[in-house]
């Protein structure tokens, strides 16, 4: 079935910071891939998402480009600041299945500091 | 609106005993689906259910099982606690299979001694 792996934290910053999380998927035809984070004490929301090959996501200066030849969707961000603290989920669906079914990657800890 | 919530946020369980996790979503969404979060494991699929009335079994159903008698509830039920199923659950739930986004409730900390 479909996978991400995506890279293990913690990923410490100083406010400002250039930021690269990296996203790497394996799946059978070309599936939506998604960015979600959580912040502390609370659930997932959905930062990002590229539903096909060369597309960008982008929310809140966080961008991702899908790239199908390498099979990644790194997330990056050009200056982090304290309040990006959190966990951040790389996530895929599989194409053509039958219901909205999500495969998450462990989740990688984003820490920015002052 | 409120989205998607949970109940309760935290509890502690004894070995054995039983209880149940609601969840809510006032969205209308035909999907609904609980996971579990662990260190080092990302997000798990345990069960969902895509619309009422019906459920099936995710990645590590085991242990559980489910209930979906309302469109807009979605309960998880624990008949025999046990350590291993220490861990946060989340629900979460969709519309259709056109945006790929799930919408999380915020959480449920269940301790099992």
């Amino acid at each position: 079935g479909n996978s991400v792996t995506q890279m293990e934290g913690p990923v410490t910053l100083s406010e400002e910071a250039f930021l690269t999380i990296n996203c790497t998927y394996t799946a059978t035809g070309y599936p939506s891939l998604f960015w979600y984070v959580q912040y502390p004490g609370e659930g997932l929301q959905l930062l990002l998402k590229a539903t096909k090959a060369d597309d960008k996501g982008s929310n809140k200066g966080f961008e991702a480009t899908y790239r199908k030849e390498t099979t990644s969707f790194h997330l990056e961000k050009g200056s982090v600041q304290v309040s990006d603290s959190a966990v951040y989920f790389c996530a895929t669906r599989g194409v053509n299945t039958g219901f909205q079914k999500l495969v998450f990657g462990t989740g990688t800890r984003l820490l920015v500091s002052p | 609106n409120a989205g998607v919530t949970q109940t309760p946020k935290f509890r502690v369980l004894k070995t054995g005993q039983s209880m149940t996790l609601l969840c809510a979503q006032d969205m209308n969404h035909e999907y609904m689906y609980w996971y579990r979060q662990d260190p080092g494991m990302g997000l798990r699929l345990i069960h969902y259910s895509v619309g009422e009335g019906t459920t099936a079994k995710g990645e590590v159903p085991d242990g559980y099982n489910v209930s979906r008698l309302k469109k807009q509830n979605f309960l998880l039920g624990l008949e025999s606690a046990a350590p291993s199923q220490t861990s946060v659950y989340f629900c979460a739930s969709t519309q259709g299979l056109s945006s790929g986004e799930q919408y999380f409730g915020p959480g449920t900390r269940l301790t099992v001694t």
